[in-house]
Order: C-alpha cells, then structure tokens, then sequence
C-alpha cells in the first residue's frame, strides 16, 4: 500500500456521461498530481494541486476539471465523456509542491471505460 | 511532442543477463530524471533518480547513466531476474519543477 488511495477502482459509463475520481493523497503530503495513462500513450500529466490551489497543468480538457478540499483529498471530474478517454487515471502526492528527489508516490489507478 | 522518448515498446532478456533501457529526451534544460517500474494493476513506484551534475548513479542491481550531450539516460538491470518483469518508464522533471513527465514505457520481460 503506496498510501495514496483511489476510489473507485474501475468505473463503466456510457458516452456523454460525467464522473467524477477521488484521490486521497499520502498523510501529511501537500501536493496531488492526477496523470492519464492510456493504451498508446504513457502517461500524460494532467493538473497539480498544491494545499488546495491549482500550481500547474499539463494536457487537461477543458471537459476536465479538478479541486483539493480542505483536507487534501482531490477529485478530477471527467464530463461528455467520449470513448477515446477510456483509460487509467492515476494520481500521485508529494509533501511539497515540486517533485521530490525520489518522486511522486502514485496511487493504483482508477480504470474508467466509457462504452 | 514526446519530449520524453522510450523507442523501444518492449524488451526480452534471459535471466541473470543484462537487460538495458533506453530513453531520450528532447529539452536540453531538463535536469532531474527517474526511472519507475510499474506491475499490472499497480501503479508506477519509483526505481532510481539521476541528477543532471552527475554520469551514474547507481542502488544494487540498478544502474542508471545519463549523456547530457545526447540526451539520452539508459537504465541498466544486472543481473536481470524474472520478478523484475513489469513496465518501466522514464521521467523528467519539467522546467518549472512543477511536474514530471513521462515517456510511453518499456515492458521488459525476464525469462527464467
């Protein structure tokens, strides 16, 4: 258990449909990265947050968006969802707001299908 | 653009044989890189990091070296081992320092 904690684990939607991931990041970490993985493409950077504000975004949709509440945890909301954005959404916490030495710690992913 | 590149979708090697990945990079200001081994249903944790001051660093069995001139790091595996099969990806650290970004990943397979 990396300490990073992803809910839920897969999801099943239809297209047009919104959902929305939770991250819950690593105790006494600041900042959450949430990443895309999909089949042919590694993984894509999408937003930063650092103790609750947004500090950088990578290749997000403007369909996507994302917060950091009070306690940390984050949620990326995906909505109109198509079937290219079909794919693994990772999140990851550091203590601070760059990458540590060592990087990220990752949670395990959220599969999301849209069918 | 790919300004993380890992040419190679997969690799094959024997185990107790020297498996090496590959990975090059486009932005000459990049100065930190990563390496991460990710299993299936997992996600990616963190194998070994290399600063742009340095050629080599090194932690057991891996190996990491870094050629500023051609952009280019390899990560070395000696002597491979079967549990050492997963996918491995390369990372830079980008030049804000906000973020880390990934090149598409290298599968290795180790055979026994």
């Amino acid at each position: 258990d990396s300490g990073v904690t992803q809910t839920p684990k897969h999801l099943i939607t239809a297209t047009g449909q919104r959902v929305t991931l939770r991250c819950s990041p690593r105790s006494g970490d600041l900042s959450v990265y949430w990443y895309q993985q999909s089949l042919d493409q590694g993984l894509q950077f999408l937003i930063q947050y650092y103790n609750g504000e947004e500090r950088a975004k990578g290749n997000i949709l403007e369909r996507f968006s994302a917060q950091q509440f009070p306690d940390l945890h984050s949620e990326l909301n995906l909505s109109s969802l198509e079937l290219g954005d079909s794919a693994l959404y990772f999140c990851a916490s550091s203590a601070t707001g760059s990458p540590p030495n060592y990087g990220y710690t990752f949670g395990s992913g959220t599969r999301l299908t849209v069918v | 653009d790919q300004q993380v590149k890992q040419n190679s979708p997969s690799l094959s090697v024997q185990e107790g044989r020297i498996s090496i990945l590959n990975c090059d990079y486009t932005n000459s200001m990049f100065d930190y890189f990563l390496w991460y081994k990710k299993y299936p249903a997992e996600g990616p944790t963190f194998l070994i990091s290399i600063s742009s001051i340095k050629d080599k660093n090194e932690d057991g069995r891996f190996t990491v070296f870094l050629n500023k001139s051609a952009k280019h790091l390899s990560l070395h595996i000696v002597p491979s081992q079967p549990g050492d099969s997963a996918v491995y990806f390369c990372a830079a650290e980008n030049q804000a320092g906000t973020a880390l970004i990934f090149g598409k990943g290298t599968t290795l397979s180790v055979s026994s």
